[in-house]
């Protein structure tokens, strides 16, 4: 099964470092998504991808994080010069081409700590 | 904007008992409606949706139906099982950005 994939699962950082996640969707899903969870609370949204196209990016996301989708394919998220603050499960989904449901099928995740 | 709000938790139920999730949403629109279920040490997965106004999702004995009037989506289920435990999260998408938000989570814990 092709399910979304994320890695690393884990890291853990220093503060001041960058990190870098990848996430590859399902083939054939033209919308890729970021969010972010931390404990106790609901996933929050940072940006999404239609193919290419980075289509919106959240306002509470701040310039240290950028995301990139080159080919329309994988995405990766970098986080520069990480806080303690950034410490949180950042989560990638994909959704099928526009028309569908907007159902967004989940990867297990990434978990970010930052020492 | 819009946005999605839940009854807080945690609830904890017993075996067999009736549960309700209460979901409202504020929206410009009319989106779509979802409710997500992470189980312990799982990620996300839908657990049933509804698309437009009167639509009842249902899906492993949980229902739900949208409600325009009320702008609501309450999750039911009428017998809660152990398996049922988890964080249950409900979602909209808004019909003009594609973009899918969360509420914060009702977490459930059904004891024998």
């Amino acid at each position: 099964d092709t399910g979304v994939s994320q890695n690393p699962r884990h890291k853990i950082t220093k503060r001041g470092q960058n990190v870098t996640f990848r996430c590859d969707p399902i083939s054939e899903h033209n919308r890729l998504y970021w969010y972010r969870q931390t404990l106790g609370q609901g996933p929050e949204f940072l940006t999404y991808f239609q193919n290419e196209a980075q289509l919106e990016k959240s306002r509470l996301l701040s310039d240290r994080f950028s995301a990139e989708r080159p080919k329309g394919s994988f995405s990766t998220l970098e986080i520069q010069r990480t806080e303690q603050g950034d410490s949180a499960m950042y989560l990638c989904a994909s959704s099928p081409r526009v028309g569908s449901d907007g159902e967004l099928f989940f990867g297990e995740g990434s978990r970010l700590t930052v020492l | 904007g819009d946005s999605v709000t839940q009854m807080e938790g945690p609830v904890t139920l017993s075996e067999e008992a009736f549960l309700t999730i209460n979901c409202t949403y504020t929206a410009t629109g009319y989106p779509s409606l979802f409710w997500y279920v992470q189980y312990p040490g799982e990620g996300l997965q839908l657990l049933l949706k509804a698309t437009k106004a009167d639509d009842k999702g249902s899906n492993k004995g949980f229902e739900a139906t949208y409600r325009k009037e009320t702008t609501s989506f309450h999750l039911e289920k009428g017998s809660v099982q152990v398996s049922d435990s988890a964080v249950y999260f409900c979602a909209s998408r808004e019909t003009s950005y594609d973009k899918v938000i969360f509420g914060p989570g009702t977490s459930l814990s059904v004891i024998p």
